[in-house]
């Protein structure tokens, strides 16, 4: 069975604070993705990732920065925690394109 | 552009009140459209996968159909387990980034 976790369900951190979300997988797959989701907005994409130390921009990569040193890990950075960064954040792998993402149950970060 | 719209935004239902999610979409050829349930403070669930018109897959009490313009997720005597939010995705075949994007859901209560 598809297996994503991520390594917190809250996190509440200060603003100007580097914050590390992590996630992993145990499916052996390829493509890596993490979003935030905001009522009203849905879900948009932050970075992705299609293999080991590979990443791409998304939507709104502003902010965050990724890492990818290991397939099956995929970490999301706040390089300087701002108010306007509180939300749900949302980790995703697919084994290749065309495939469904599978997703964590996300972390509720809040920055006060 | 391409879009992916989702109605309604919310739908309320009584127990065994059969009714239907619809899901359009705008995009230059379809890869797959992708069916997901989301609970409260959840990260989405798959459901389904759709590659062409005229696709049907279903499980238990959910039935997704697929045309070149839109997918139906029909759902059948719903119970109050079904209340949830249910996401539309979709991957366009021209996408140079091999992105998916994702509707902005429809919030169903099934009331008892």
């Amino acid at each position: 069975d598809v297996k994503v976790t991520q390594s917190s369900r809250y996190l509440v951190k200060r603003t100007g604070e580097k914050v590390f979300l992590e996630c992993v997988q145990d499916m052996d797959h390829e493509n890596m993705f993490w979003y935030r989701q905001d009522p009203g907005l849905g879900l948009r994409l932050i970075y992705f990732s299609y293999d080991v130390k590979m990443k791409e921009k998304g939507d709104i990569p502003e902010g965050y920065s990724v890492s990818r040193e290991k397939k099956e890990r995929f970490s999301l950075i706040l390089e300087s925690a701002s108010t306007n960064q509180t939300s749900m954040y949302l980790c995703a792998s697919r084994v290749y394109s065309n495939q469904p993402q599978h997703f964590g149950d996300g972390t509720r970060l809040s920055i006060l | 552009e391409d879009q992916v719209t989702q109605s309604p935004e919310a739908l309320r239902l009584q127990e065994g009140e059969s009714s239907s999610l619809n899901c359009s979409y705008t995009v230059s050829g379809l890869r797959g459209l992708f069916w997901y349930r989301q609970d409260p403070g959840k990260g989405p669930e798959f459901l389904f996968t759709l590659y062409s018109a005229g696709e049907e897959k279903e499980k238990e009490r959910l039935k997704a159909t697929l045309t070149k313009k839109e997918s139906f997720l029909h759902i059948t005597a719903p119970k109050p387990e079904d209340s949830a939010t249910y996401l539309c995705a979709v991957q366009p075949l021209m996408n140079r980034d091999d992105k998916i994007i994702f509707g902005k859901g429809t919030r169903l209560h099934i009331l008892p």
